[in-house]
C-alpha cells in the first residue's frame, strides 16, 4: 500500500496562474481532508469530504475548490493564485478516527 | 469556534529525561483528541488517539491524557532519546468530523 500520495511535491506559481494539487489514497478510506500549514503553525483545514460526492468548508476555503472524484482521489484547486496561499498542503484520509497524512506540497506563489 | 494551544512552543532537554507537553481546548463538545508527530519538512505521523469517553491511551514511552471537563491533555514521554526530537502536534476532532489544530510543541532532546 502506497498510502497517501500527493503530486506534486513542490511548486512555484505566478500570481494568477491557476493549478490543481492531486491527492489519492489506496486505503479505501471514506473520509478525506485538506489542510495548510504555514510556518511555526499547526494545520488548518481548508475542505473535507466525508464521502464520495460530497465536500464541506473547513476552517480557511476561500480561494479554493475541491473535487472528490471518487473514493480514492481528492484535488484541490486554486483558480487564481495569491502570495498568501503560499504555504504547505497537506491531504489526508481517515476511516473514521485516526487521520493518515500525505508527505505535503510545497507551494510558492510569487 | 474551537481553539487549541499548546504550551510550551518550544523545549529543550537532556536525554533520558521525562517531559510533558501540553494541550488545552476552548470547547469540551470534541468526538475525539488526537497526539502526532511532524519531523522536519514530513507530514503527520499519528501517535495516540483518546476517545471523549477515555481517560488516557499509552503506546510504549508515550502516555497521553485527556480532562474533558477541563478542555486539557498532556502528552508524556518517558526517558526521553535524541531521537524523539520532532514537532508535537495535538488535534481535537469534533462530532462532525472536523479537526482543530493547536501550533504544536517543537522538542529537542540533547544526547
Amino acid at each position: 500500500n502506497a498510502g497517501v500520495t500527493q503530486t506534486p511535491k513542490f511548486q512555484v506559481l505566478k500570481t494568477g496562474q491557476s493549478m490543481t494539487l492531486q491527492c489519492a489514497q489506496d486505503m479505501n478510506h471514506n473520509s478525506m481532508y485538506w489542510y495548510r500549514q504555514d510556518p511555526g503553525m499547526g494545520l488548518r483545514l481548508i475542505y473535507y469530504s466525508a464521502s464520495e460526492g460530497t465536500t464541506d468548508k473547513g476552517e480557511v476555503p476561500n480561494g479554493y475548490n475541491v473535487s472528490r472524484l471518487n473514493k480514492r482521489e481528492f484535488s484541490l484547486r486554486l483558480e487564481s493564485a495569491a502570495p498568501s496561499q503560499t504555504s504547505v498542503y497537506f491531504c489526508a484520509s481517515s476511516p473514521k478516527e485516526t487521520q493518515y497524512f500525505g508527505p505535503g506540497t510545497r507551494l510558492l506563489v510569487l | 469556534k474551537q481553539e487549541v494551544t499548546q504550551i510550551p512552543a518550544a523545549l529543550s532537554v537532556p536525554e533520558g529525561e521525562n517531559l510533558v507537553l501540553n494541550c488545552s481546548f476552548t470547547d469540551s463538545a470534541i468526538y475525539n483528541l488526537q497526539w502526532f508527530r511532524q519531523d522536519p519538512g514530513k507530514g503527520l505521523t499519528s501517535l495516540l488517539l483518546i476517545q471523549s469517553s477515555q481517560r488516557e491511551q499509552t503506546s510504549g514511552r508515550l502516555n497521553a491524557s485527556l480532562d474533558k471537563s477541563s478542555g486539557r491533555s498532556t502528552l508524556y514521554i518517558a526517558a526521553s532519546q535524541p531521537g524523539d526530537s520532532a514537532t508535537y502536534l495535538c488535534a481535537v476532532e469534533d462530532n462532525a468530523g472536523k479537526s482543530t489544530f493547536g501550533d504544536g510543541t517543537t522538542l529537542t532532546v540533547k544526547p
